[in-house]
């Protein structure tokens, strides 16, 4: 069975960078999309962006430069970095096999505020 | 990026009622399009893939179509465990774009 996990920490100042980890399990991650998707306060969701299976990267222009989606694939992990946070990316974060967004992990809230 | 109009952003139904839920594409998007459900302290569902067809192990009574621009939802008679959010999510084109989101609550 095709299981995700996201960790990281819950709390973020503002300025500094957003660091998530997915781990997956049941799949490998040199297949498939895999992506990140957040779900603010409020009920908006925003895709954030995929690494594919060849290690390319698709990301929101709405988050310009700062975001990064890289991987380790002998821990079969994916990772978000997301820089300069304001209190705007206060959300709940997801990570997902992208394609059909079939498999997803259970979310971490991450808050921005000092 | 394409728009993804959804309405309505909340409502209250009854058990047994008919609901119905859409979104509206600004572009050409075909039938890109999945269907979320979302409760509380869980991650989302897919119970539509491709604008029509259901997602294995969802109930019969969810289903989807389109008209022209215009997805819908249907649930034809609303149980207690329908209470959720529900989210459209186009894939047709990169950013891939959610709708606003429903809240779906019992009157």
């Amino acid at each position: 069975e095709v299981q995700l996990q996201e960790s990281g920490p819950g709390l973020v100042k503002p300025s500094q960078s957003l660091s998530l980890t997915c781990s997956v399990t049941g799949y490998s991650i040199t297949s498939n999309y895999w992506g990140w998707i957040r779900k603010f306060p409020g009920n908006k969701m925003e895709w954030m962006g995929y690494i594919s299976y060849s290690g390319s990267t698709s990301y929101n222009p709405s988050l310009k430069s700062r975001i990064s989606i890289t991987r380790d694939t002998s821990k079969n992990q994916f990772f978000l970095q997301l820089n300069s946070v304001t209190t705007e990316d206060t959300a709940t974060y997801y990570c997902a096999r992208g394609g059909h967004f079939d498999y997803w992990g259970q979310g971490v809230m991450v808050t921005v505020s000092s | 990026d394409i728009q993804m109009t959804q309405s309505p952003s909340s409502m209250s139904a009854s058990l047994g009622d008919r609901v119905t839920i859409t979104c509206q594409a600004s572009q050409d998007i075909g039938n890109n399009l999945i269907w979320f459900q979302q409760k509380p302290g869980k991650s989302p569902r897919p119970m539509i893939y491709y604008a029509t067809n259901l997602a294995n192990g969802v109930p019969s009574r969810f289903s989807g179509s389109r008209s022209g621009s215009d997805y819908s939802l249907t649930i034809s008679s609303l149980e207690s465990e329908d209470m959720a959010d529900y989210h459209c999510l186009q894939y047709k084109q990169y950013p891939r774009t959610f709708g606003g989101g429903t809240k779906l609550e019992l009157k």
